[in-house]
C-alpha cells in the first residue's frame, strides 16, 4: 500500500505566489529526501532531512521535517517560472536503504 | 563523467515480447533500483539490489525480472507477463547510506517503453 502520501497532486500559481507541498508517512522515517523532476526529465536530488524538527533552507526553498519524523513539507517563496516541475518526497524507514516515494506535486507557474 | 546511463531512451515492444532495459553506473555505488513512472504519477519501486548477486522485489515486481551480476550493471527485463508495460522506467543508484549523504539517490535519464 501507499507508504508516503503527498498533497496536493497539482498546484497552479501565479509567478510570485508561494507554494507548499506536504508529505505524510504512516510510520516513522529515518530520513526524508526531496527531489525535483523537470518536465521530460528525471528526478534530481534537492535535500535530505534527518533530525526531528529539522528545518533547512535553499534560497527560496524551505524544507521541514516534523517532530515525529512522519511528515515533511517543502515551501517555495515567491515562485518563479524556473520552479516548474514535479516535486517528490522520498522517505526511508529503519535505514534499510529502501525509499518510499510520494506521488509528487506538479507545480505550474504562470508568468 | 560519472553517472548512470540508461538505454535505449525509447523502445517499442510488440505484445508478447520480452524486452530488456539497460542500466550502467560508474559511480561505484552499491545499491541500484528500478522505478516505474506512469504519466502524471509518482515513482513505484520494481526491484532493488543492495549488493552484487542479490536483489529484492519492490512493490510492483510482477512481470519484471532483474539480474545483478556486476556492481555497475542492473538490467531490467519486462516480460510478456507484464500486462500494462507502457511507462517511463527510471534506473537509480546510491552508496547505501553508510556515509553522510551516501544514500542520496541518483537517477538515470530514463527509458520510455511503449507497447504497440
Amino acid at each position: 500500500g501507499q507508504q508516503v502520501m503527498q498533497i496536493p497532486q497539482y498546484q497552479h500559481v501565479q509567478e510570485g505566489e508561494d507554494f507548499t507541498t506536504y508529505c505524510n508517512s504512516s510510520t516513522t522515517l529515518s530520513n526524508i529526501q526531496w527531489y525535483k523532476q523537470r518536465p521530460g526529465g528525471h528526478p534530481v536530488f534537492l535535500i535530505q532531512l534527518v533530525k526531528s524538527g529539522e528545518v533547512k533552507k535553499q534560497k527560496r526553498l524551505t524544507f521541514q521535517f516534523g517532530e515525529a519524523k512522519k511528515n515533511s513539507s517543502l515551501h517555495i517563496t515567491a515562485t518563479q517560472t524556473t520552479d516548474v516541475g514535479t516535486y517528490f518526497c522520498a522517505g526511508e524507514r529503519n535505514n534499510f536503504n529502501k525509499f518510499y516515494f510520494g506521488s509528487g506535486t506538479k507545480l505550474n507557474v504562470k508568468p | 563523467d560519472g553517472g548512470i546511463t540508461q538505454s535505449p531512451k525509447y523502445l517499442f515492444r510488440k505484445e508478447g515480447q520480452n524486452v530488456t532495459l539497460s542500466c550502467e553506473q560508474n559511480l561505484n555505488h552499491d545499491a541500484m533500483y528500478w522505478y516505474r513512472q506512469d504519466p502524471g504519477q509518482g515513482l513505484r519501486l520494481i526491484y532493488y539490489s543492495q549488493i552484487v548477486n542479490d536483489f529484492q522485489k519492490g512493490d510492483i515486481a510482477e512481470g519484471y525480472s532483474v539480474s545483478r551480476e556486476k556492481k555497475e550493471s542492473f538490467p531490467l527485463t519486462v516480460t510478456s507477463a507484464q500486462k500494462n508495460p507502457t511507462a517511463f522506467y527510471l534506473c537509480a543508484s546510491n552508496l547505501s547510506g553508510t556515509k553522510l549523504g551516501g544514500n542520496t539517490i541518483y537517477f538515470g535519464e530514463g527509458s520510455w517503453l511503449t507497447v504497440v
